[in-house]
């Protein structure tokens, strides 16, 4: 079963707000966690990864938080833009070849 | 630069028959990873293949199976399909010794009726 969830199936935000995607895991094992975005008709394309023993990574425009005590993650996109809106998934993998995926957040943005 | 690539696009087959999905990886990657997306679910892993070998398998009953070329394309071959075959079957490549970052196909979409 899955080891990895998305507090929320969608959100909408206005077109040049930030964006808080939260996820919550149950494997304290792993060694990375990672983020996924799906558009329509697409495979899902890496957006970023945290190692399990880091706090914070920023990337072009997003940044990725893990809380260990209480086992969440999130991502943040800052400005956020139409083409942001798309499904996004949180994945861990255990430093080999496997990821888990979770569920998925649909993100809207507003115009 | 060509991604991934992935044949066919859709099919559409009945319950007991069976089906064979190709997947060309990016170019210099040696590792294909096949995983199978239910719609409104995240994608399930089904194999990882690296260098013509089976690295890993997931939850899946035997009537499922992969294999993969000395070209490093790699095919997903489904037996006696059932209705809940039904799925996006996404196919990934990666580099080597970057397991996070798997460069997915745009899949083929299986509907078995």
């Amino acid at each position: 079963g899955e080891s990895v969830g998305l507090h929320l199936p969608t959100l909408s935000v206005q077109e040049g707000d930030n964006s808080i995607i939260n996820c919550a895991y149950s494997n304290s094992a792993s060694d990375y966690f990672i983020w996924y975005k799906q558009e329509s008709g697409k495979g899902p394309q890496f957006i970023i990864d945290i190692r399990s023993n880091m706090d914070k990574r920023q990337g072009q425009r997003v940044t990725v938080l893990l809380n260990k005590t209480v086992k969440h993650l999130s991502l943040q996109i800052a400005a956020t833009q139409p083409g942001d809106s798309a499904v996004y998934f949180c994945a861990e993998n255990k430093n080999d070849y496997k990821l888990s995926f979770g569920a998925g957040t649909t993100v809207t943005v507003r115009a | 630069d060509a991604g991934v690539t992935q044949s066919p696009t859709h099919l559409i087959k009945t319950r007991g028959q069976h089906v064979t999905l190709r997947c060309s990886p990016i170019s210099g990657h040696k590792s294909v990873s096949w995983y199978q997306q239910v719609l409104g679910q995240g994608p399930q892993f089904i194999f990882q293949y690296y260098e013509k070998e089976e690295r890993g398998r997931g939850n899946f009953p035997d009537r499922f199976s992969a294999r993969q070329f000395p070209n490093y394309s790699s095919e997903l071959n489904v037996n006696a399909l059932l209705l809940g075959d039904s799925a996006l079957y996404l196919c990934a490549s990666s580099a080597p010794g970057s397991h996070n970052e798997q460069f997915f196909g745009p899949g083929t979409r299986l509907t078995v009726l």
